[in-house]
């Protein structure tokens, strides 16, 4: 069964950084493209972030380019996020899922992350 | 950016009667491969969302056969055959062909 828990969630000032990690498993993680998608509270959902296989493409949304990484460590299947200078519409709920934008099917539950001084 | 429009945006429903859901992308999502990359995302309160739908009308393993989609090009509709109370949540059309969009959402909800 494919499982993926996010966490690193938390309250980071507006300004700040925050590494959100990704652990995945029940299945091959070294095989398959990865998402990050995010959703503000009481709002809709926003993709953010793509990254191959191999980590050799990335692919960001416009809102986050220049301030939000994503990463991959396959030896751990493990997906990684990291965000910087973050802001106050950076406050959301995050998830990780298994596929690009071709094939998304399995999400995590979710880390919150909170930018607020 | 490719723009979903959901309609209704809120459905009361009875239980026991169908539902349906419209989508309309401001973008043809038809891809340079052939395939539509639609798809149908269910968030039940509190919990992350779960896809239903993909590729406009393959149900995901473990989704229940009164949930079906359809539609092509620009317009696409999932159906409810008879809503259960589990079926209470807001879904989301979601495009797969172009950078990743979604829609508003529809909340479902029983009358």
């Amino acid at each position: 069964e494919v499982h993926l828990v996010e966490s690193g969630g938390g309250l980071v000032q507006p300004g700040g950084s925050l590494i959100l990690s990704c652990a995945a498993s029940g299945f091959s993680f070294s095989s398959y493209w990865m998402s990050w998608v995010r959703q503000a509270p009481g709002k809709g959902l926003e993709w953010l972030a793509i990254i191959k296989h191999d980590g050799s493409e990335k692919y960001y949304v416009d809102s986050v380019k220049g301030r939000f990484t994503v990463s991959r460590d396959n030896a751990k299947n493990s997906l990684y996020l990291q965000m910087d200078s973050l802001r106050g519409e950076d406050t959301a709920v995050y998830y990780c899922a298994r596929g690009g934008q071709l094939a998304a099917g399995e999400w995590g539950q979710g880390t919150l992350v909170t930018v607020s001084s | 950016d490719v723009v979903l429009t959901q309609s209704p945006l809120s459905l009361p429903v009875t239980l026991g009667q169908p539902a349906s859901i419209s989508c309309r992308s401001s973008h043809s999502l038809v891809h340079s491969d052939g395939d539509t990359y639609l798809n149908w995302f269910q968030q039940r309160p509190g919990q992350s969302p779960r896809r239903l739908i993909y590729k406009v009308s393959s149900r995901d393993p473990g989704v229940p056969d009164r949930f079906s989609g359809s539609g092509s090009g620009t317009d696409f509709t999932l159906k409810i055959s008879r809503v259960e109370a589990e079926d209470v949540g807001v879904y989301y059309c979601m495009q797969g062909t172009h950078w990743p969009t979604f829609g508003q959402g529809t909340k479902v909800e029983v009358k």
